[in-house]
C-alpha cells in the first residue's frame, strides 16, 4: 500500500522560507506513470494546487506562487520537496501531499497532511 | 489560469439523492476529478474521469459531465456522506496544471 509522509517545521518566520519533505514508501517515486504534487488548505478554506514534479525533474506550479514556489525530487531516497520562500501569515495552511496519474489530474493517494504556521 | 466554481453549501436529507455541480471552462476538455473531505483529514478520492470509482467507494456515488459542468451524484445519501466536496481538473491552458473548485459543504438532515 504506497503511503505519502509529509515532514517539515510546523512554525515559520514571515519573510523565511517554507520547507516540506515528502517520503514516499510502498512505491517508486521513479514511475513513469506519476506526478508528485503539493496541495494546501488555510484553515477554514478550500484546497489550493501548489504544483507538481515528475520523477525526471519536470516541475509545473500554480501561476499565483510560481515566484517562490520550488519543488525538487531525490529519487535515491524516494522523497519529493517543496519550498516557498519569502511567506507571510497568508501561507499558514495544512500541506498536503499526493500523487497523481502523469497527464492527469486524479490525486489517488495523499499524505495525512502537515500544519505549517507563519508566525514571528 | 482556469477556474472551477462550486456552490458553497448543499443538504440532502438521509437516503434522497443530491447532485453537487462544478463549472469550468476547464472541463469543456478535461474530466473532473472529485474529493470527499471530513474534518481534519485529507481528501479521498470518490470519482474521476469519465466513470471510474477508486476501490472502496461505495456505488451510490456517480458523476457526470456535461459541457462546462461536471456533477457528482449519491444516490441514497448516508450520514457519513456528510463532508466537504472537491472537484479539480487539468488547467485548460494545457501546461500540466491543476485547478480545484472552492469545496461544496454537504449536509445530510
Amino acid at each position: 500500500q504506497l503511503q505519502l509522509q509529509e515532514s517539515g517545521p510546523g512554525l515559520v518566520k514571515p519573510s523565511e522560507t517554507l520547507s516540506l519533505t515528502c517520503t514516499v514508501s510502498g512505491g517508486s517515486i521513479s514511475s513513469s506513470r506519476y506526478n508528485w504534487g503539493w496541495i494546501r488548505q488555510p484553515p477554514g478554506k478550500g484546497l489550493e494546487w501548489i504544483g507538481s514534479i515528475y520523477y525526471s525533474g519536470s516541475t509545473y506550479y500554480n501561476p499565483s506562487l510560481k515566484s517562490r514556489v520550488t519543488i525538487s525530487v531525490d529519487t535515491s531516497k524516494n522523497q519529493f520537496s517543496l519550498k516557498l520562500n519569502s511567506v507571510t501569515a497568508a501561507d499558514t495552511a495544512v500541506y498536503y501531499c499526493a500523487r497523481h496519474l502523469y497527464d492527469s489530474a486524479q490525486y489517488d493517494y495523499w499524505g495525512q497532511g502537515t500544519l505549517v504556521t507563519v508566525s514571528s | 489560469s482556469s477556474e472551477l466554481t462550486q456552490d458553497p453549501a448543499v443538504s440532502v436529507a438521509l437516503g434522497q439523492t443530491v447532485r453537487i455541480t462544478c463549472q469550468g471552462d476547464s472541463l469543456r476538455t478535461y474530466y473532473a476529478s472529485w474529493y470527499q473531505q471530513k474534518p481534519g483529514q485529507a481528501p479521498v478520492l470518490v470519482f474521476y474521469g469519465e466513470n471510474n470509482r477508486p476501490s472502496g467507494i461505495p456505488n451510490r456515488f456517480s458523476a457526470s459531465s456535461s459541457g462546462n459542468t461536471a456533477s457528482l451524484t449519491i444516490t441514497g445519501a448516508q450520514a457519513e456522506d456528510e463532508a466537504d466536496y472537491y472537484c479539480n481538473s487539468r488547467d485548460s491552458s494545457g501546461n500540466h496544471l491543476v485547478v480545484f473548485g472552492g469545496g461544496t459543504k454537504l449536509t445530510v438532515l
